[in-house]
């Protein structure tokens, strides 16, 4: 099984509003990520978790928040967003090995800020 | 800087029509070529890694290969139902992915 999930599927929210995008795979996966994507363009990097620990943060704003509960669970914390922030937030999972460390995404949450 | 370029941005193909994307990439020291799918609104769906020069991965009317510059994805008698988003990405030291701006293409039955 190579699945990763994400709730919600669709998100709207206000720029003063506080939500939460969820991610979860059981693959036994010890390297999480975030990427944001815009229309017609790759997914791009935003935070890397390996064994639960943030290891990369590619110079994201502060009102992007991530967390990792567990080796299972992905969460990123949004707060007083921008319009330009709409895009589909992509999580994905990987194992953290130099031989086996293909990333499988999930299905993504399209997120619009009003 | 590692940089990955894909060839064409946009390719039209009828059905039945084989063509090949290319996927041009400059790294240093190379620790896995990937290739996903991506449909409209969805996330990117796994289909090949490749790790060493002159490997070749099928898969139905895929397959990718590698050379020590390039990767090739061929698609061979294509259906509708390819039409996607290409997108090729390389992995160098630590967990970052570098894409390429993919390729969209269309099957017209």
């Amino acid at each position: 099984d190579t699945e990763v999930t994400q709730t919600p599927k669709h998100l709207v929210m206000g720029m003063t509003n506080k939500k939460s995008l969820k991610c979860e795979q059981h693959m036994g996966h010890r390297a999480m990520y975030w990427y944001k994507q815009k229309a017609k363009k790759p997914p791009e990097l935003m935070f890397v978790y390996s064994y639960e620990k943030l290891s990369i943060n590619e110079s994201v704003p502060s009102r992007f928040s991530p967390e990792c509960p567990n080796s299972s669970l992905l969460n990123l914390h949004l707060h007083a967003l921008q319009p330009e922030d709409s895009a589909l937030y992509l999580c994905a999972s990987s194992q953290d090995l130099p031989s086996s460390n293909t990333q499988y995404f999930g299905p993504g949450t399209r997120l619009t800020v009003l | 800087e590692d940089q990955v370029t894909q060839s064409p941005e946009a390719l039209r193909l009828q059905e039945g029509e084989s063509s090949s994307l290319n996927c041009s990439y400059t790294v240093s020291g190379l620790r896995g070529l990937f290739w996903y799918r991506q449909d409209p609104g969805k996330g990117p769906e796994f289909l090949f890694t490749l790790y060493s020069a002159g490997e070749e991965k099928e898969k139905e009317r895929l397959k990718a290969t590698l050379t020590k510059k390039e990767s090739f994805l061929h698609i061979t008698a294509p259906k509708p139902e390819d039409s996607a988003t290409y997108l090729c990405a390389v992995r160098a030291a630590g967990n970052k992915l570098t894409f390429g701006g993919g390729t969209r293409v269309l099957v017209k039955p």
